[in-house]
């Protein structure tokens, strides 16, 4: 089965920084990635996802990650940290009939 | 748009009760899912709908049965709850398949005492 790894539990940067979320996959054919944001109280959201064709995909909220077959790594940049991005960014990987999360990273925003 | 509804928004139960946690879609969606979330382990899957009349069992499915009741409603009981239950409770729901993007309710937060 598949498996996500998200190797930061939690990141802090100051607003208006870059940023990015590290994702590493296992998953033995072309996968379906996905990055989804959780604020505190609410369900998840879709940012963006991968399906096939340009590795480099935009999503919502100014948010962009790039698929790296070779290194098995779907990682998630923001060139601009805002203080409501401030949040809980979850990895995703499905194969045919099913989606594993990764444990997610927590972000927090300093002023 | 109300998307995936869920109900209740919290409960507190006693180990031994037994408790059924609601959802339902209004987009018109094949695919059901229901997921726990515990603290650093993400989520995890616990029941699934591919489509109207079909269930399967998850990554955790013991201690939970569910009911896929028509296309806009499936629901997750817990028999008779233990502690280990305690955690947030979220369906979703995909146009068709696992591999689609998912969206999310607003969860439930369940304590088992």
């Amino acid at each position: 089965a598949q498996s996500v790894t998200q190797p930061d539990i939690h990141i802090t940067v100051s607003e208006g920084a870059s940023l990015e979320l590290r994702c590493n996959y296992s998953y033995g054919a072309t996968p379906y990635l996905f990055w989804y944001v959780q604020s505190p109280g609410q369900g998840l959201q879709l940012l963006l996802k991968y399906f096939s064709g340009d590795t480099l995909v935009q999503g919502i909220k100014g948010f962009e990650a790039e698929f790296k077959r070779s290194q098995s790594s779907f990682n998630l940049r923001k060139p601009s940290v805002h203080w409501s991005d401030a949040a809980e960014y979850f990895c995703a990987v499905a194969g045919n009939n099913d989606m594993r999360f990764g444990a997610g990273t927590r972000l927090t925003v300093k002023p | 748009n109300a998307g995936v509804t869920q109900t209740p928004k919290f409960q507190v139960l006693k180990t031994g009760q037994s408790m059924t946690l609601q959802c339902a879609q209004d987009m018109n969606h094949n695919s059901m899912y229901w997921y726990r979330q515990d603290p650093g382990m993400g989520l995890r899957l616990i029941y699934y709908s591919a489509s109207e009349g079909t269930t399967d069992k998850g990554e955790v499915p013991n201690g939970y049965n569910v009911s896929r009741l028509n296309k806009r409603e499936f629901s997750l009981r817990l028999e008779s709850a233990a502690p280990s239950q305690t955690s947030v409770y979220f369906c979703a729901s995909s146009t068709s398949g696992g591999n689609q993007p998912q969206h999310f309710g607003d969860g439930t937060r369940l304590s088992i005492l």
